[in-house]
């Protein structure tokens, strides 16, 4: 079965600091992963997808095989960071199977 | 562009009731896939609709069913409401890139 894991619902850290929030995948076909995240007041929007290899707002995420993670980091963070952020499965051709989501909060 | 629009935002029924929720996609995307997203669940796949057509279903029960009209609106019904549907309905509109647009959701709340 498809499935995704964000083992943190909450992570707090200090504004500078880095910033890894985790994601762990079960799939048994070649995986297609992505990160989506929703700030405060707005909507759900990607943020980046495994298969681009770009980094957004800081962002990078690599897609690890072997472990079976798409770890979503950033060196310094920065308060606009603060919002929910979701790991998601592409699931055969047309559906997302996302994780529980984390809540990260940048302090000051 | 505009975006994925959602109508109602807000909605309260009470159980035993039904309720239609609408969404309209953003212009030229024919994919359309709908998900309940609640404290306890998160965000789980309801469906997907493609040219009119149902092309995957979640694990949902048959009270949860939906529609595409050639405009590639959608609308999402739900029969019989359950305290349990309460929840914010996301749609998501598709591109030709994969990359899922989501509208800002109706919240439903069953009493």
């Amino acid at each position: 079965a498809q499935r995704v894991t964000q083992p943190e619902k909450l992570l707090s850290v200090f504004k500078g600091a880095p910033v890894e929030l985790k994601c762990n995948y079960s799939y048994s076909g070649s995986p297609e992963l992505f990160w989506y995240v929703q700030y405060s007041r707005q909507r759900l929007q990607l943020l980046l997808r495994h298969i681009s290899r770009e980094s957004i707002k800081g962002f990078t995420a690599d897609l690890n095989k072997g472990e079976t993670s798409f770890h979503l980091k950033k060196p310094f963070a920065q308060e606009e960071d603060s919002a929910m952020y979701y790991c998601a499965l592409k699931s055969g051709a047309q559906k997302l199977v996302f994780g529980q989501g984390t809540r990260l909060t940048i302090n000051p | 562009k505009a975006g994925v629009t959602q109508t109602p935002r807000y909605l309260i029924k009470t159980r035993g009731q039904q309720v239609t929720l609408s969404c309209s996609p953003i212009s030229g995307h024919r994919s359309v896939s709908w998900y309940q997203q609640t404290p306890g669940q998160g965000l789980q796949f309801l469906f997907e609709y493609f040219s009119e057509t149902q092309r995957n279903k979640g694990n949902f029960p048959g009270r949860f069913s939906g529609r595409q009209f050639s405009n590639s609106r959608s609308e999402m019904n739900v029969s019989t409401l359950e305290l349990g549907d309460s929840a914010l309905y996301l749609c998501a509109s598709k591109d030709r890139t994969y990359e899922q647009y989501f509208g800002p959701g109706t919240r439903l709340t069953v009493t």
